[in-house]
């Protein structure tokens, strides 16, 4: 069955500080994998999708298929970098139709 | 309008009630989605419609169910629940075909569900 881990549940950090948040995955094939970010009182969105391999809002994450892990960076966190950030793989489990979301990861960015 | 829209955005039922939540979107996407998410705990899926038809049940107890009366609108209907139920119930939508370079599910903001 598909998976996603996503060991951290708080990571504080502070500002201008390298921010590593980490996704490992369990998957037989070829995955399809999002970063989704959630701010506070607002809609979870996308922030990431791995095939783009483009960085958006100084974020940046790479496949490493033999690690199988999906790791979002940003080299320089601001504060309203603070939020729930989730992990998801889409997969055949689900038809390559729905998403399967690791448990989250709080970024907490102090000033 | 690139907004997926639920209402109500709460809702307090008791065990013998009947209710609904409503989805709306008119992106012309053609997948829609129920997720459930309990606090500090990631979505969890739910149903799948595409194309107006059930694609996906994820096991969920019969006294959750959900209609796609057309591509816009999506509904669950809630009989009989249970206080365990209650819970962040999110709607998203998607293209169906979903190539991997563009496929992105956008969410809805929630319908907060209590069940007393």
């Amino acid at each position: 069955a598909q998976r996603v881990t996503q060991p951290e549940k708080l990571l504080s950090v502070f500002k201008g500080a390298p921010v590593e948040l980490k996704c490992n995955y369990s998957y037989s094939g070829s995955p399809e994998l999002f970063w989704y970010v959630q701010y506070s009182r607002q809609r979870l969105q996308l922030l990431l999708r791995h095939i783009s391999r483009e960085s958006i809002k100084g974020f940046t994450a790479d496949l490493n298929k033999g690690e199988t892990s999906f790791h979002l960076k940003k080299p320089f966190a601001q504060e309203e970098d603070s939020a729930m950030y989730y992990c998801a793989l889409r997969g055949k489990d689900t038809g390559r139709r729905a998403l399967t979301f690791g448990s989250g990861t709080r970024l907490q960015v102090q000033p | 309008d690139t907004e997926v829209t639920q209402t109500p955005k709460h809702l307090v039922m008791g065990m013998t009630n009947k209710k609904s939540l409503k989805c709306e979107q008119h992106m012309g996407h053609r997948a829609m989605y129920w997720y459930k998410q309990k606090a500090k705990k990631p979505p969890e899926l739910m149903f799948v419609y595409s194309y107006e038809k059930l694609s996906i049940n994820e096991s969920v107890p019969s006294r959750f169910s959900p209609e796609c009366p057309n591509s816009s609108l999506l509904n669950l209907h809630l009989h009989a629940l249970q206080p365990e139920d209650s819970a962040l119930y999110l709607c998203a939508s998607s293209q169906a075909s979903g190539l991997a370079d563009s496929y992105e599910q956008y969410f809805g903001p929630g319908t907060r569900l209590t069940v007393t």
